[in-house]
């Protein structure tokens, strides 16, 4: 499976924009890129996916490079309830895949969000 | 409101003694998962699901039974819990097991094995 690489921690402070990076050098074509993201004493969440344009939802916005190499999750105003483990994923849609639905997660970006 | 519930929360217990952690969903989703949270080697899938009376193992299926007789239940099962499973449980759904669907998660379950 292809991989992700991201920061171990980023910090940020309230009502700024945040920008978390991922790499995936390796990504294939059909590979989509998720994120989620763990907040304190929760479950994943879902935040974002996208496969090669950028992408806007309620909660971030999500922009891939022309290359599809690296892309970046926007969070445009941090709250302190933004502060939580954000993980890129990349799950690969293809008809051979044999991800069966299973989310890899590595250690994610620790994100901290200053009053 | 659309969850998925997880019982117990917590739960403190005995080696040897066997215990069901249970995972309800009320969204209609085919595909249930469990996971397990460890420091240091994140969230690794134990079992799945993709649809009632289908389950299969994932990375991590050592010391755990799973079974899915109705489509919004995935109960885990630890016949002879050991203190290496002293670890977060979550459960998780989506609506198939296609890569693009967003998985829903439980709040998990922090289960220490004396």
């Amino acid at each position: 499976d292809a991989k992700t690489t991201q920061p171990n921690s980023m910090e940020s402070n309230e009502e700024e924009p945040v920008h978390l990076p991922c790499n995936h050098s390796t990504i294939s074509g059909t590979d989509y890129i998720h994120w989620y993201r763990q907040l304190p004493s929760q479950g994943p969440e879902y935040v974002i996916h996208g496969l090669t344009s950028n992408v806007n939802n309620r909660m971030a916005s999500l922009a891939i490079a022309e290359d599809r190499k690296s892309s970046t999750l926007i969070l445009h105003r941090a709250t302190l309830r933004d502060a939580a483990v954000y993980y890129c994923i990349l799950r690969d849609v293809s008809a051979g895949g044999t991800s069966y639905g299973k989310l890899t997660f590595g250690q994610g970006t620790i994100l901290t969000v200053h009053p | 409101e659309a969850q998925v519930t997880q019982n117990p929360r917590y739960l403190i217990t005995v080696t040897g003694k066997k215990l069901t952690v249970t995972c309800s969903q009320n969204m209609n989703h085919e595909y249930m998962s469990w996971y397990r949270q460890d420091p240091g080697l994140g969230l690794r899938q134990i079992y799945y699901s993709m649809n009632v009376e289908v389950t299969d193992k994932g990375d991590v299926p050592e010391g755990y039974k799973v079974s899915r007789k109705e489509k919004r239940n995935f109960p885990l099962i630890l016949e002879s819990p050991s203190p290496n499973q002293t670890s977060l449980y979550f459960c998780a759904s989506s609506p198939t097991g296609v890569d693009t669907d967003t998985q829903y998660f439980g709040p998990g379950t922090r289960l220490t094995v004396l």
